[in-house]
């Protein structure tokens, strides 16, 4: 089946504590990106990855780093967490940059709440 | 900078209504343009695709019309359910990054 899957689905954690969140997809897919969603604020882009080892920021990358070293995974790494990182994290996929007629494929999601 | 606004806000109807979803977005220079859908504490479902270049773009119950150049979408539910129930997000795709911008939602309820 083809999905894209995060983890973890939930995380408690403190400030300051380093965190990775993974997200995989099983499509060959060589676009991948992270979105947060806040409430009044919808979802915004953090990070995105054109192919393996091609990353770039999107609208709200401060405190995170993304790496891309397989076509499969992109994790999402919180090196020092803040609780304004509390959010909603999704990760996406779809086949390629400007693809017309290729949706994109949304993870279950990963709920951080940051204390 | 892509704008996207979603009216209303909020609907509720009862079941067996058809309804229409609004979604407008200011720049008009977009690949494509997804409706999502969120039920609560879940991922997002992607309903339907309507690449630039298409009018229409129909999926069961669902029919969702792109015109491009005034910046507007709709989303049609035809025989609306109570599962139908849910929160509806539009997103146009664009520019060299391939982002999807969403707007902030319409949240739907459909009372039995």
């Amino acid at each position: 089946e083809a999905q894209v899957t995060q983890n973890p689905r939930y995380l408690i954690t403190v400030t300051g504590k380093k965190l990775t969140v993974t997200c995989s997809q099983n499509m060959n897919h060589e676009y991948m990106s992270w979105y947060r969603q806040d409430p009044g604020l919808g979802l915004r882009q953090i990070y995105y990855s054109m192919n393996v080892e091609v990353t770039d920021k999107g609208d709200v990358p401060e405190g995170y780093k993304v790496s891309r070293k397989e076509k499969r995974n992109f994790p999402l790494i919180l090196e020092s967490p803040s609780p304004n990182q509390t959010s909603l994290y999704f990760c996406a996929s779809s086949p390629k940059t400007g693809a017309l007629n290729q949706p994109q494929h949304f993870g279950d999601g990963t709920r951080l709440s940051i204390l | 900078k892509q704008e996207v606004t979603q009216i209303p806000a909020a609907l509720s109807v009862p079941e067996g209504e058809n309804l229409v979803l609004n979604c407008s977005f200011t720049d008009s220079a977009i690949y494509n343009l997804q409706w999502f859908r969120q039920d609560p504490g879940k991922g997002l479902t992607s309903l339907l695709l309507i690449q630039s270049s298409q009018r229409e773009q129909t999926s069961g119950r669902l029919n969702a019309s792109l015109d491009k150049s005034s910046g507007r979408s709709t989303l049609y539910i035809a025989a609306s359910q109570p599962g139908d129930s849910a929160t509806y997000l539009c997103a146009p795709a664009g520019g060299a990054t391939n982002k999807l911008i969403f707007g902030t939602g319409t949240l739907l309820a459909v009372q039995p």
